[in-house]
């Protein structure tokens, strides 16, 4: 089952504008990570935040973390057309729950 | 150096048809996951192993999937009496560690599309 929900599920911008995606998931988490996939590269993981974490940067990325709201946002600033791809957050429960639960994740298109 | 890689890239297979699907992690990782990523879905997991053994099963979706790790670092998927809403793409991913301290790296994926 699906723990997290991104919102918007699609989000078209012009390059150099700045996208935000945001995250809601249900249960206590120990961290949450975010995850870019297009189809040139696959998945791949972008930043991690631990719960005890409320913002981190990364780059042209700003994570932020409320977890009394159980939810997360994505912020990328001065957008590319390379950016375009599908993000996802995925969380994880800590202990010895071993796997990740990721969300249905946002489409992002940046236009040239 | 080399990333996750997965074998073949693409299956088509008819309903009833038993598949195998290879993974090969990035060298020395330990912790190997099988992810399945229906269209318009994030990954939903499947089995995790570290090393040679299947610590958590518990996303397979019935006893008609089977995965095996015998040496501890390459994988296969094994799905018997295929039917067609196993359609998907099959992500493998490996990392240095258990669980989510830990980041994890994917391979393509196998995209699975039983007739």
């Amino acid at each position: 089952s699906q723990q997290g929900e991104e919102d918007p599920q699609a989000l078209s911008i012009q390059e150099g504008e700045n996208a935000t995606m945001n995250c809601s998931y249900k249960t206590s988490i120990n961290n949450l990570q975010w995850y870019r996939q297009n189809s040139g590269r696959g998945l791949v993981h972008l930043i991690l935040i631990r719960s005890n974490e409320r913002e981190k940067h990364s780059g042209r990325l700003r994570v932020t973390l409320d977890t009394s709201k159980k939810s997360s946002s994505l912020l990328i600033t001065a957008s590319r057309a390379a950016d375009t791809a599908s993000y996802f957050c995925a969380t994880w429960s800590g202990g010895s729950n071993y796997k990740l639960t990721f969300g249905k994740g946002t489409l992002l298109t940046v236009n040239p | 150096g080399a990333g996750v890689s997965q074998t073949p890239s693409n299956k088509v297979t008819e309903k009833g048809k038993y598949v195998e699907l290879r993974c090969d992690p990035i060298s020395g990782h330990t912790a190997l996951y099988w992810y399945r990523q229906s269209l318009g879905q994030g990954p939903e997991f499947l089995i995790y192993f570290q090393g040679t053994g299947a610590a958590d099963d518990s996303g397979l979706p019935n006893d008609r999937f089977f995965a095996v790790r015998p040496e501890g670092s390459v994988s296969t998927l094994k799905i018997q009496r295929t039917e067609r809403g196993d359609s998907a793409v099959y992500l493998c991913a490996s990392s240095s560690g258990r669980g989510g301290f830990y980041e994890q790296y994917f391979g393509p994926g196998t995209r699975l599309t039983v007739t």
